[in-house]
C-alpha cells in the first residue's frame, strides 16, 4: 500500500540556518504530494502542496519539489527562524486514501 | 467561518463504555474526514464522508468503530466498549471539493483517554 517516510527528528537548528526535511514515498499511481505543519497548541494546517511530477510547492519561504524518479519531496527553507519551531508532516493523498510521515519535530533557537 | 470544530476536547472514560465525539466542518464543505493520531505518529485515516455517503470505512479500526454524518453536515464517531488502546487524538478534516488534491483542514482534535 501506500506509505510514507520521512527524516526522523527532532532536529534543532539556530536561526538563519538551511533546512532540510527529508521525504520519500511510496504509492502504486500518480498521487498529491503535501507537507503539513503543527505549531504548539494548534492544529495541523496545510503549508505547501504540489500535484504533479516537477511541481514545486511554496509558501512562508518553504519549498518542495515533487520528485517522481526518486520518489521523494523534501521541505527546504533557506533561513529559519525561531517561529518557525514546529512538527512538519509530509503526506500524500491518492484516491482520497491520505497518508501521512511520523513527523519531524524542528526547533530553531535564537 | 471559524473553520473546523470537534467536540468535546478532551474526553476520559472508562474501559467498556462507549464514547462520541463531533465535527463541525466547514460550512460549505462536502467532504469530511476521520483521524487518529497517537504520540509521535502522523494522523492514520479513519474514514471518509462525501456529503452523506461513507465512501470508505475499511480502514475503521474495527467494528466497534462507526461514523456517521446523516445529513451532510456535521459527522459523530462513535466507539463503543472502548479499549486502553483506543486512547490517543481523534482528528476531523474537512475539504471542498471531488479532487484529494484539495486541501483539508483539520480541527483541533478530541484527546480520548481510555482508564
Amino acid at each position: 500500500g501506500n506509505s510514507v517516510t520521512q527524516m526522523e527528528g527532532p532536529v534543532t537548528l539556530s536561526e538563519e540556518a538551511f533546512l532540510t526535511i527529508n521525504c520519500t514515498y511510496t504509492a502504486t499511481g500518480y498521487p498529491s504530494l503535501f507537507w503539513y505543519v503543527q505549531y504548539p497548541g494548534e492544529g495541523l494546517q496545510l503549508l505547501l502542496k504540489a500535484t504533479k511530477a516537477d511541481d514545486k510547492g511554496s509558501n512562508k519561504g518553504f519549498e518542495a519539489t515533487y520528485r517522481k524518479e526518486t520518489t521523494s519531496f523534501h521541505l527546504e527553507k533557506g533561513s529559519v527562524q525561531v517561529s518557525d519551531s514546529a512538527v512538519y508532516f509530509c503526506a500524500l493523498s491518492e484516491n482520497n486514501d491520505m497518508r501521512f510521515g511520523a513527523g519531524t519535530r524542528l526547533t530553531v533557537k535564537p | 467561518d471559524t473553520g473546523v470544530s470537534q467536540n468535546p476536547r478532551h474526553k476520559i472514560t472508562k474501559r467498556g463504555q462507549n464514547v462520541t465525539f463531533r465535527c463541525d466542518p466547514i460550512s460549505e464543505h462536502n467532504r469530511l474526514y476521520w483521524y487518529r493520531q497517537t504520540l509521535g505518529q502522523g494522523p492514520e485515516f479513519l474514514t471518509y464522508f462525501q456529503n452523506e455517503a461513507q465512501l470508505e470505512k475499511s480502514r475503521l479500526l474495527s467494528d466497534r468503530f462507526s461514523a456517521e454524518r446523516p445529513k451532510g453536515s456535521f459527522s459523530t464517531l462513535e466507539i463503543q466498549r472502548t479499549e486502553q488502546g483506543d486512547s490517543a487524538m481523534y482528528l476531523c478534516a474537512s475539504a471542498q471539493g471531488r479532487s484529494a488534491s484539495y486541501e483539508q483542514y483539520f480541527g483541533p482534535g478530541t484527546r480520548l483517554t481510555v482508564t
